[in-house]
């Protein structure tokens, strides 16, 4: 089944604990992209990825770091957490100009 | 900053009429997608419009696509209270795929 595996899907951590959300997809695709969602503010991203080793920043990359070492996988990391990082995060992969496909979602609290 | 605005922000109708949502974006797009999120879950892709298209329909799903004022519509039919969800508009920009602020349609039974 093609899809995108988030985890953990629920997360409370305190202020400064590093922690890492995993995302894979299994779809082969190339571009892979994070977001966040908060109330009323929509869906913002934080980083993509168009390919393996190339990542770029994107509209709240502040205090959020990310890696692609291969296809499938797009961590997002954070290395120091606060309580204005508590969201709704979203991973989703696609074909370059193509659908996205998202994953579950992770409820990140951070007090 | 995003590519698409939506209007209306929110939007609460009768189980039965039509739910029409508006999407404006700023730069040129090879395509316009609308994607569907249930309370806290993922988005789940609706249906995609190229940009030499002008309309296109998926079941009670319709969209139009204005180039010239770069804004498109999703019209839903018939709407049942299963459609209560947001829905956003998404496009390619710059190598990224941006959403909208999304609208969120509440079916009243």
């Amino acid at each position: 089944e093609a899809q995108v595996t988030q985890n953990p899907r629920y997360l409370i951590t305190v202020t400064g604990k590093k922690l890492t959300v995993t995302c894979s997809q299994n779809m082969n695709h190339e571009y892979m992209s994070w977001y966040r969602q908060d109330p009323g503010l929509g869906l913002r991203q934080i980083y993509y990825s168009m390919n393996v080793e190339v990542t770029d920043k994107g509209d709240v990359p502040e205090g959020y770091k990310v890696s692609r070492k291969e296809k499938r996988n797009f961590p997002l990391i954070l290395e120091s957490p606060s309580p204005n990082q508590t969201s709704l995060y979203f991973c989703a992969s696609s074909l370059t100009g193509a659908e996205a496909f998202f994953g579950q979602g992770t409820r990140l609290t951070v007090v | 900053s995003q590519q698409g605005e939506e209007d209306p922000q929110a939007l609460s109708i009768q189980e039965g009429e039509n739910a029409t949502m508006n999407c404006s974006y700023k730069t040129s797009i090879n395509n316009l997608q609308w994607y569907r999120q249930n309370s806290g879950r993922g988005l789940v892709h609706l249906i995609l419009i190229r940009s030499n298209e002008r309309e296109k329909h998926s079941g009670r799903l319709r969209v139009t696509l204005d180039t010239s004022k770069k804004s498109s519509s999703l019209l839903i039919t018939a709407s049942r209270a299963a459609d209560t969800a947001s829905y956003f508009c998404a496009s390619w920009g710059a190598q990224k795929l941006v959403f909208g602020q999304g609208t969120r349609l509440t079916i009243n039974p």
